[in-house]
């Protein structure tokens, strides 16, 4: 089945610093991929949808300058934090779109990658 | 905004049927009831999905009624493992997915 790669699993940066968080389809082509983020003991929070060779979409509310969205690729999608606080500690997940064999588009989500900013 | 309502938690005795209801009366003709979970601190998983039919897989059951208005994922068996929280999700087959709060399942020895 489609599986979706999320890299680091976790993370701890200084405050202040940025960090990039990877995405990828590992074996199906993704035109469109989402990014959510989840605190604790709440539910996943869409923050953008990123399309491959233009800009992403942002959710009302996310900061477009603070969360920086790639899609470089049919296969690849990143996430920077930039000048990271300690309110943007928390758990972001990814998610790949692709077309399957049924012709519906099925959505498959990475592991997660948890941030934690001293 | 989400389109479904789930109570926000049930237990389950282990080795019984859990069942975890979902009402969507404003599902339109187009939208499929998805069901997803998660367990700790791990990306969604999918379970099923389905349109107007029932539906089984390997993983599950959905019930929906003929009216569309409310569906019942089935766990035949519920282990400890399946301890996670589950979402049912009302989209159409290109929308993006859209959380709302879910239910919290805990599977009891």
């Amino acid at each position: 089945g489609a599986v979706v790669s999320q890299h680091p699993s976790w993370v701890i940066c200084k405050s202040g610093t940025s960090v990039k968080i990877e995405c990828r389809s590992l074996d199906f082509q993704a035109t469109t991929m989402f990014w959510y983020r989840q605190f604790p003991k709440q539910s996943l929070m869409l923050m953008a949808t990123s399309n491959e060779g233009s800009k992403a979409t942002y959710e009302q509310g996310v900061e477009k300058d603070k969360f920086l969205i790639n899609h470089a690729s049919l296969t690849l999608s990143t996430l920077t934090v930039t000048s990271a606080h300690p309110e943007d500690s928390s758990f972001y997940i990814c998610s790949a779109r692709g077309e399957t064999v049924e012709g519906n588009y099925g959505y498959t989500f990475g592991s997660g990658t948890r941030l934690t900013v001293v | 905004d989400a389109k479904t309502t789930q109570p926000p938690s049930m237990d389950c005795a282990e080795g019984r049927a859990a069942n975890l209801p979902c009402n969507h009366s404003t599902i339109s003709g187009n939208e499929y009831v998805y069901w997803y979970r998660q367990i700790h601190s791990q990306g969604p998983q999918y379970i099923i999905h389905g349109l107007k039919n029932n539906e089984t897989n390997e993983m599950a059951s959905l019930i929906i009624t003929e009216d569309r208005k409310s569906s019942t994922l089935i766990l035949p068996h519920a282990t400890l493992r399946d301890t996670a929280v589950y979402y049912c999700i009302v989209r159409a087959s290109y929308d993006k997915v859209i959380f709302g709060p879910g239910t919290s399942l805990s599977v009891i020895p």
